[in-house]
């Protein structure tokens, strides 16, 4: 079975612009959250959707948004770039929406703000 | 509201030796806990996890951890370090109907000396 994808590996963006960042889930998994992880930091949670609809979110801003597909794949968008979003983003998916199950993390987009 | 802390930011072993990863935790309700490991430029992967049950819990690359309720505590240990065992550690906590959120750690690097 796959694991999960997440597109692109690097990315550099200017302070005010937009970025998407893409992850495609492991098969057979319905569930996706998203975490921030700032160097030398634990990861944050940002959002989790479950069969496409948001089911949990943390301190993060609006400009923070989410989208889950109908294949279960997800993207993170993110306006208005700030330089403290420099960061490593994690997408991380499940079978099923109870934590209990465990999350297969994929290996991450590394954004850097300028 | 929940918290994990780590105790030590970087601990060092022989080669051999025994390995100790200190984790406490806060959580109102029973939780569920993970160690998780991340190697250089890659995702987290799932060591071990506790949601009911046995409170030792046995994991992947000789890896055990113990849930003490008394102590709100879930270290992670291993009888002998292998040089591939260097790494990032992470402790995560979460609830039941919690939407997914993880609250991880800020880490514990390890390192295995020859």
């Amino acid at each position: 079975e796959t694991g999960v994808t997440q597109s692109p590996t690097h990315l550099i963006k200017t302070r005010g612009q937009q970025v998407t960042l893409r992850c495609s889930s492991q098969s057979g998994h319905n569930t996706v959250s998203w975490y921030q992880q700032a160097l030398g930091q634990g990861p944050q949670f940002i959002f989790q959707y479950y069969r496409e609809e948001e089911n949990g979110r943390g301190n993060f801003p609006p400009r923070f948004s989410g989208l889950q597909f109908p294949n279960y794949s997800s993207e993170l968008n993110v306006n208005a770039l700030e330089l403290d979003d420099s960061a490593l983003y994690l997408c991380a998916s499940s079978r099923d929406d109870r934590v209990a199950y465990g999350y297969t993390f994929g290996s991450g987009t590394r954004l850097t703000v300028v | 509201a929940q918290s994990v802390t780590q105790l030590g930011s970087h601990v060092s072993v022989s080669e051999g030796a025994l390995v100790l990863l200190r984790c406490n935790y806060s959580s109102s309700v029973p939780p569920y806990l993970f160690w998780y490991v991340q190697y250089p430029n890659q995702g987290l992967q799932l060591l071990l996890k506790y949601t009911t049950g046995a409170t030792l819990v046995k994991g992947i690359n000789g890896f055990e951890a113990e849930f003490k309720k008394s102590e709100t505590s879930f270290h992670l240990t291993k009888p002998s370090a292998h040089m591939s065992d260097a790494a990032e550690y992470f402790c995560a906590v979460s609830e039941q109907n919690q939407g997914g959120k993880l609250i991880f750690g800020q880490g514990t690097e390890l390192s295995v000396k020859p």
